[in-house]
């Protein structure tokens, strides 16, 4: 079956602009996760949502981050005012329990 | 502070060889490990877990290690193939939580 999709896979911005990612999971898994992997560095968590309950927002480098899910499918990660530091390539995972997760391809963000 | 720590930033093996790929963690309360292998501009797929439970688990050429008391898991791999070569992270989850914490990886060169 079809795996985890994001988009755009590449997105480059100006330095104050803000952007938004897309992350459709795999069907009928209930939890959704964001990481995001800066150069030469491990994935580090973003945000988690598991079905109907509220998000762990807890790695959230900022205010300027947010996300949402919608209809328990679709996700959108948001980052406001983005600053040079943003740069990394952010990854969608899902799964149908807490133990493995699939990860999509991941959107490069490069902030100029 | 660095909860697992991938010490061994690259490994070259030879093929036909054992691949071993160390990882080290400092939390306690990890109740889960994974190993995920990522290739250049892909998402990171899943190879192998264990639970905190167990000190091994096999999956064909892979096999998971864990020793509880030093904190240390390994992935070994055997007979290593060229097609092996590729960036492994290691991965842990807290009890109770559902994200993911990772290890910066660790690239490894499987040479014919």
């Amino acid at each position: 079956g079809a795996g985890v999709s994001q988009s755009p896979s590449n997105k480059v911005t100006e330095k104050g602009k803000d952007v938004e990612l897309r992350c459709d999971p795999i069907s009928g898994h209930t939890a959704l996760y964001w990481y995001r992997q800066s150069l030469g560095q491990g994935l580090e968590f973003l945000i988690y949502f598991q079905g109907n309950s509220a998000p762990d927002k807890s790695g959230l480098p900022s205010d300027r981050f947010s996300a949402e899910r919608t209809g328990g499918s679709v996700s959108t990660l948001t980052i406001q005012r983005t600053q040079q530091e943003d740069s990394a390539v952010y990854l969608c995972a899902s799964s149908l329990n807490r133990d493995e997760q699939y990860f999509g391809p991941g959107t490069r963000l490069t902030v100029t | 502070d660095q909860q697992v720590k991938q010490n061994s930033p690259s490994l070259s093996v030879q093929e036909g060889r054992i691949s071993i790929l160390n990882c080290d963690y400092t939390n306690s309360m990890f109740d889960y490990f994974l190993w995920y292998k990522k290739y250049p501009a892909e998402g990171p797929t899943f190879l192998i877990s264990i639970s905190s439970i167990k000190d091994k688990n096999e999956d064909g050429r892979f096999t998971v290690f864990l020793n509880k008391s030093a904190k240390h898991l390994s992935l070994h791999i055997v007979p290593s193939q060229p097609g092996d070569s590729a960036v492994y992270f290691c991965a842990a989850r807290g009890y109770g939580q559902g994200n993911l914490i990772f290890g910066k990886g660790t690239k490894l060169s499987v040479k014919p």
